[in-house]
């Protein structure tokens, strides 16, 4: 079965920086995708940034881009210039393109980011 | 605004008691799939539909259930609460049951057993 781990479970960054949060998953597969996911103190679930891991090159999306790296299992997320609108959980999460499982999300525990003013 | 719909935003009953969460998902999504968050477990999928029919099964205890509607909407069942079923029940919608699709989520039903 697939995990998905983050190995953070607090992080904070200043305003203005750059701060690198990290996940590894375990699977067997070659062709999955990979998710970040921010949760806000309103709960909601927000699309960050996907992956497909066919693809060599790294997704970015604005300030948010990830270090896909599939040999080692890894996929960190990279925000730049911190807003204190990046306050929030971030969860990272698997999805499979093969197998029983029809294509839900596996999260991982998910990473508390606080951005200080 | 991810555009899927989810009501009532919080419940909260007594154990023992059976409650029904609903969920509209994004016009012309076709699967929905719902979550369960909770402290203790964090984000597990439960159960997913597509087109009227369920495709995958996680998570889900025999006292949940699920539909999807012809309208597409679709209702989890949770029956003979227990005070462990106290979570955030997510709804997430997708265009196909494919597994290339990015799920959008709703804003959550906040269950609170007491």
């Amino acid at each position: 079965a697939q995990t998905v781990t983050q190995s953070q479970p607090e992080m904070s960054v200043q305003e203005a920086e750059t701060v690198t949060l990290s996940c590894t998953y375990d699977t067997s597969e070659n062709n999955y995708y990979l998710f970040w996911y921010k949760q806000p103190p309103s709960r909601q679930m927000i699309l960050v940034i996907r992956q497909e891991a066919y693809k060599q090159q790294n997704a970015t999306e604005n300030r948010f881009s990830v270090n896909f790296q599939k040999a080692a299992k890894s996929f960190s997320l990279k925000i730049s210039d911190s807003q204190l609108g990046d306050t929030a959980m971030y969860f990272c999460a698997f999805m499979s393109r093969y197998g029983g499982s029809q294509g839900n999300l596996i999260f991982g525990k998910g990473t508390k980011l606080s951005v200080k003013p | 605004d991810s555009g899927v719909t989810q009501t009532p935003k919080h419940l909260i009953t007594a154990t023992g008691q059976r409650v029904t969460l609903r969920c509209s998902p994004r016009s012309g999504d076709l699967s929905v799939y719902w979550y369960q968050q909770s402290l203790d477990q964090g984000l597990q999928f439960l159960i997913q539909y597509y087109n009227g029919e369920e495709r995958a099964k996680g998570n889900i205890l025999e006292r949940f259930s699920a539909q999807q509607f012809p309208d597409l909407h679709s209702e989890l069942n949770l029956s003979s609460l227990e005070l462990g079923d106290s979570a955030l029940y997510f709804c997430a919608s997708s265009v196909e049951a494919t597994r290339t699709d990015t799920q959008y989520f709703g804003p959550g039903t906040r269950l609170t057993v007491l």
